[in-house]
């Protein structure tokens, strides 16, 4: 079956600690993968992603990620975390080839909390 | 600039209404996704379109029908609101060929 987990539930951090949310998947092909972020009372807004080619992807916000196809990972990280970054932030994968419908699948979500 | 507008950022209704909700988008995007977002249960495909009169039934169909009569614009129906239908509800567009799907401000809808 096809998911994505993301062990951490709710996560707090010192501003300026470094950060790393984890997002595990389950998908039968190749994946397109991509990790959202989502402000109190918003929309979601694209972080970043990976379809192929280098597996250490770069985003906005300062945020990359790792696509570790050995461990089925695609985790989050940002050395230096600011006040700013708190909301949550979900993982979803996404299929590739024929047969493509578009949908993607989304993780139940990280919270991140930032302590001053 | 991508951009997914939706009718309202927040609504209030009453058990029974009947309930529209817009979503616009200006990329000429061939899906459009409706979701809803509840605490600690992350987000709910209900419906999505893979382009203008297609409709395929998400994971959480029951009590929503959709239309969509034009490429850009996605609505949500609730027929007959219920109180299980309170909720946070998001519209998202993509295009195909890439998956990356793009996403309105949502509509927080309370039905009383």
């Amino acid at each position: 079956a096809q998911s994505v987990t993301q062990p951490d539930i709710h996560i707090t951090v010192s501003e300026g600690a470094s950060l790393e949310l984890r997002c595990n998947y389950s998908y039968g092909a190749t994946p397109y993968l991509f990790w959202y972020v989502q402000s109190p009372g918003q929309g979601l807004q694209l972080l970043l992603k990976y379809f192929s080619g280098d597996t250490l992807v770069q985003g906005i916000k300062g945020f990359e990620a790792e696509f570790k196809r050995s461990q089925s990972s695609f985790n989050l990280r940002k050395p230096s975390v600011h006040w700013s970054d708190a909301a949550e932030y979900f993982c979803a994968v996404g299929g590739t080839g024929s047969g493509n419908t578009g949908k993607l699948i989304f993780g139940q979500g990280t919270t991140l909390q930032v302590k001053p | 600039d991508v951009k997914v507008t939706q009718s309202s950022r927040y609504l209030v209704k009453r058990t029974g209404e009947k309930v529209f909700l817009e979503c616009v988008q200006d990329m000429d995007h061939e899906n459009m996704f409706w979701y809803r977002q509840d605490p600690g249960l992350g987000l709910r495909l209900i419906y999505f379109s893979y382009d203008v009169k297609m409709k395929e039934k998400g994971d959480i169909p029951e009590g929503y029908s959709v239309s969509r009569e034009k490429k850009e614009r996605f609505s949500l129906i609730l027929e007959s609101a219920s109180t299980n239908q309170t909720s946070m509800y998001l519209c998202a567009s993509s295009r195909t060929s890439s998956n990356t799907q793009y996403f309105g401000p949502g509509t927080r809808l309370t039905v009383l």
